[in-house]
């Protein structure tokens, strides 16, 4: 049975920081990991998808990587701002199948001013 | 290109009734995937439906149960509610089993 785990829960960074977020999955048999962010009491919106077969995924600020063999990904924001104030969660599909995902408990970050 | 939706928003029940949840897929999806999210925690797979039919099931009670329509939105059932099933419950369609899953905004649902 697969098992995400993140760490750390809670994160506080004054705003222009660089900050990693991490992730790991205990079965590498994943078929694709999925970062979201979820503000308070929305749904999920995805950042990025990372097929298993890919080592890294990057979209503006944010540039996320997997490495299987290791069963960890992390999720790196460049130039922090408050508007990146959110939970932010990772997800492992699979096997088999990218629709039915594993889901951390997430990262709750805050960006001050 | 309206992306999922969900209703309704918000749902209050009492312990015992049963409730009925909607989900209309992006344009495009046909596969459905429905989760339940406590607070505080991350999501967790109650099921999946593809061509009208439950393809996987995450370990969840038989007192949920789910139904896919022919234009493949979907509907979640629960019966015999209990306070524990308060909870954010969250739908996602896809292209299909193997691509990414694209999140509606979710009903909360308040078991009193």
């Amino acid at each position: 049975k697969q098992e995400v785990t993140q760490i750390p829960a809670a994160l506080s960074v004054p705003e222009g920081e660089n900050l990693v977020l991490n992730c790991s999955f205990t079965d590498s048999a994943i078929y694709n990991l999925q970062w979201f962010r979820q503000d308070p009491g929305k749904g999920l919106t995805s950042l990025l998808l990372i097929q298993s077969s890919q080592r890294e995924q990057t979209s503006g600020r944010l540039n996320a990587s997997l490495d299987k063999s290791s069963g960890r990904s992390t999720l790196y924001i460049a130039a922090s701002q408050p508007g990146d104030s959110a939970t932010y969660l990772c997800a492992c599909g699979g096997p088999g199948t990218a629709s039915k995902l594993t889901f951390g408990t997430g990262t709750r970050l805050q960006v001050t001013l | 290109d309206a992306g999922v939706t969900q209703s309704p928003t918000h749902l209050i029940k009492t312990r015992g009734q049963q409730v009925t949840l909607r989900c209309s897929p992006k344009s495009g999806h046909d596969t459905v995937s429905w989760y339940q999210q406590a607070l505080g925690q991350g999501p967790q797979f109650i099921f999946q439906y593809y061509e009208e039919e439950e393809r996987q099931r995450g370990n969840f009670p038989d007192r949920f149960s789910g139904h896919q329509f022919p234009n493949y939105s979907s509907e979640l059932n629960v019966n015999a509610l209990l306070l524990g099933d308060s909870a954010l419950y969250l739908c996602a369609s896809s292209l299909d089993i193997y691509n990414e899953q694209f999140f509606g905004p979710g009903t909360r649902l308040t078991v009193l």
